[in-house]
């Protein structure tokens, strides 16, 4: 049972252009989200964090918006770059009731020059 | 040097043999995980640790043991490698309400 899903595998992107990666999760529990990117042959990077309490968090080019209802969280790149290509992982978890962080499958975003 | 190593990076082995995957970490923090990462799954978490002495299941533990007798070290050992252990593990840190690190990786085939 997934917990938490990125349904694109996938996604190509104009650089200068946004880039949205999309995420969904079932589990009402998690108050905690996260996002990693990855580049080959590394271990993911944390890139931006969200808590339940908000709706959108700003680092940079950066933006994580969450809609809590829709149990729905999107990851706005703006404006893309090069070195954005990679794969990026949403994640999720329960702060305050055990410690674990539960990874989608990731989408791998290509930036198209 | 500071941060969070796996050893070995790549390793070959043969189905039935016994492997031990190392991660070390020089923050002390207190939480450990072990991930596989493979084609279609993501990131799934095989054990992790709250501390020294303390481990616990995640997602897909059979067929491997962990132990965390020092804070800093959390070995992962596959007791009878099998094919379906050829994946990507990560080894991954933090404390209690920081960021989670993670090792570079070890990729493992298992023939």
């Amino acid at each position: 049972d997934q917990q938490v899903k990125q349904n694109s595998p996938s996604l190509s992107v104009q650089e200068g252009r946004i880039s949205i990666l999309n995420c969904d999760y079932t589990n009402s529990m998690f108050d905690y989200f996260l996002w990693y990117k990855k580049y080959p042959a590394e271990g993911p990077t944390f890139l931006i964090s969200i808590s339940s309490i908000k709706d959108k968090n700003e680092d940079g080019r950066f933006t994580v918006f969450l809609n809590k209802s829709a149990k729905h969280l999107s990851l706005h790149i703006v404006p893309s770059q090069p070195g954005d290509s990679a794969v990026y992982f949403c994640a999720a978890s329960r702060r305050n009731r055990d410690d674990k962080i539960i990874f989608g499958k990731g989408t791998r975003l290509h930036i198209l020059p | 040097d500071a941060g969070i190593t796996q050893s070995p990076r790549y390793k070959i082995t043969e189905t039935g043999r016994q492997v031990t995957l190392m991660c070390h970490q020089t923050w002390s923090h207190s939480y450990m995980f072990w991930y596989r990462q493979d084609l279609g799954h993501g990131l799934r978490l095989i054990y992790y640790s709250a501390a020294a002495d303390i481990t616990d299941k995640g997602e897909v533990p059979d067929g491997y043991v962990v132990s965390r007798s020092k804070t800093e070290n959390f070995p992962l050992t596959l007791e009878s490698a099998t094919r379906s252990q050829t994946s990507v593990y990560f080894c991954a840190s933090r404390d209690r309400e920081e960021t989670q690190y993670f090792g570079p990786g070890t990729r493992l085939l298992v023939l």
